[in-house]
């Protein structure tokens, strides 16, 4: 029933190492989305995909590749992470054209 | 650069007490604007949102906000909160496309957590 579902819900890695965050929808939209939240609580967008290509890259290092194998996916891979990596990552999608999003629960990863 | 403000970190409220939370933003020109809440462990849920029309919006759980242009706000506010209202509420600015946005790009203020002691 959830529409937008993230895996997992919480990550805690070592510095250095490399993860993903799973995000998928069920709703039938067309257009995803990674937020980052950080520690004082700012919820800014990272990247926004519009069938499968990227539409919207602020200023995110490289190490943040996101991937979309499909419409209803975007995943989300950081390489050699770091400290200041250390937030919750939200997940959202909607309608192309519209700009009401339904975000997901949220995966919080914690960087040693 | 554009920004949303929310003046009140935390707000401590009994039941049956009427709340306001401000909210606000630095656009200038045509602005989409939204409430969003966050229930402990749980995803951002859509409260309400403005685009056009009647600046006072009702929403979902008996909230409503009011969009007064001339002092660039959208406050929430509810008669009389319950215990379950307890929550973390965050306001949201996105320019529309139509007007040079990008789509989804919301500006999120920094929340404001909500305790409704019972």
């Amino acid at each position: 029933d959830t529409a937008v579902s993230q895996t997992p819900k919480y990550l805690v890695t070592q510095m250095g190492n490399d993860k993903s965050i799973k995000c998928e929808q069920n709703l039938g939209h067309d257009t995803m989305y990674w937020y980052k939240q950080d520690s004082k609580k700012f919820l800014k967008i990272m990247f926004s995909y519009n069938n499968k290509e990227l539409i919207i890259n602020e200023t995110v290092p490289n190490r943040f590749s996101p991937k979309s194998p499909d419409k209803a996916h975007l995943n989300l891979h950081i390489n050699s992470l770091e400290l200041g990596d250390s937030a919750v990552y939200f997940c959202a999608s909607s309608l192309s054209g519209a700009n009401v999003l339904t975000f997901g629960a949220g995966s919080r990863l914690t960087v040693l | 650069a554009q920004s949303v403000s929310q003046h009140n970190h935390h707000v401590i409220l009994s039941e049956a007490a009427s709340l306001e939370l401000g909210c606000n933003y630095s656009y200038g020109g045509t602005v989409n604007l939204f409430w969003y809440v966050q229930y402990p462990g749980q995803h951002l849920q859509l409260l309400l949102k403005y685009f056009s029309g009647d600046p006072l919006v009702k929403g979902i759980k008996g909230f409503e906000a009011e969009f007064i242009k001339s002092k660039f706000s959208f406050n929430l506010r509810k008669p009389s909160v319950q215990w379950s209202d307890t929550a973390e509420y965050f306001c949201a600015a996105s320019r529309p496309m139509n007007y040079g946005g990008s789509q989804g790009n919301l500006i999120f203020g920094k929340g404001t957590k909500l305790s409704v002691k019972p």
